[in-house]
């Protein structure tokens, strides 16, 4: 099946600083990539996907960009926020067809500092 | 906005004991997941659900954890008896199309379990 993996944290900056997590992924095809954020305590949250290779996918002002040459799906931020602080996913579906689970990686916790 | 449901968010149980979740998802939604996720780690299926039916259950450690959605809206999973290494959060997804991988999943909040 597919996989995924992601560069270990933690991760620690200072606000304003400049954020990339790398992802990159194992795959047959071209599956729909994501980013999922996870707060303290809380559950996953959808952050950004895409659908096909070089697609962009962006929200609050994080960008990740589906890379098929590179095999990648880095995140980015220009500017990180102490709000941003958590954990983030790269995930993608299991298999290429039918009703498929996402795989997630081991996971980057940020730590954003004021 | 729709959300998954999930309760109780926190359970602590002694060793040997029963302990259940349930969950509710998105209405609509024709695919339900349960996910475990070990502190520092990212979470791993445990089993999924279509309408009614599991599509895949082949990480479910069977001897101890049961799963089901009887009338293919929510669910409930049990784990009976409770181990020390069970200690985890259960989270509770769900998507809206069965037809198709790239779904994007939607989770609940989670529910925490120690086992003591």
């Amino acid at each position: 099946g597919n996989s995924v993996t992601q560069m270990e944290g933690p991760v620690t900056l200072s606000e304003e600083a400049f954020l990339t997590i790398n992802c990159t992924y194992t795959a047959t095809g071209y599956p729909s990539l994501f980013w999922y954020v996870q707060y303290p305590g809380e559950g996953l949250q959808l952050l950004l996907k895409a659908t096909k290779a070089d697609d962009k996918g962006s929200n609050k002002g994080f960008e990740a960009t589906y890379r098929k040459e590179t095999t990648s799906f880095h995140l980015e931020k220009g500017s990180v926020q102490v709000s941003d602080s958590a954990v983030y996913f790269c995930a993608l579906p299991a298999r290429n067809s039918g009703n498929t689970p996402l795989v997630f990686g081991k996971g980057t916790r940020l730590s954003v500092i004021a | 906005e729709a959300e998954v449901a999930q309760s109780p968010r926190y359970k602590i149980t002694e060793k040997s004991q029963a302990v259940a979740f349930w969950c509710d998802p998105i209405s609509g939604h024709a695919t339900l997941y349960w996910y475990r996720q070990i502190l520092g780690q990212g979470p791993e299926l445990l089993v999924q659900f279509q309408d009614e039916s599991v599509v895949d259950d082949s990480q479910l450690p069977k001897d101890r954890f049961s799963a089901e959605r009887l009338k293919g809206v929510d669910s409930t999973l049990k784990i009976q008896p409770a181990e020390l290494g069970d200690s985890a959060m259960y989270l509770c997804a769900s998507s809206l199309d069965k037809r198709s991988s790239g779904n994007t999943i939607y989770f609940g909040e989670g529910s925490w379990l120690t086992v003591v």
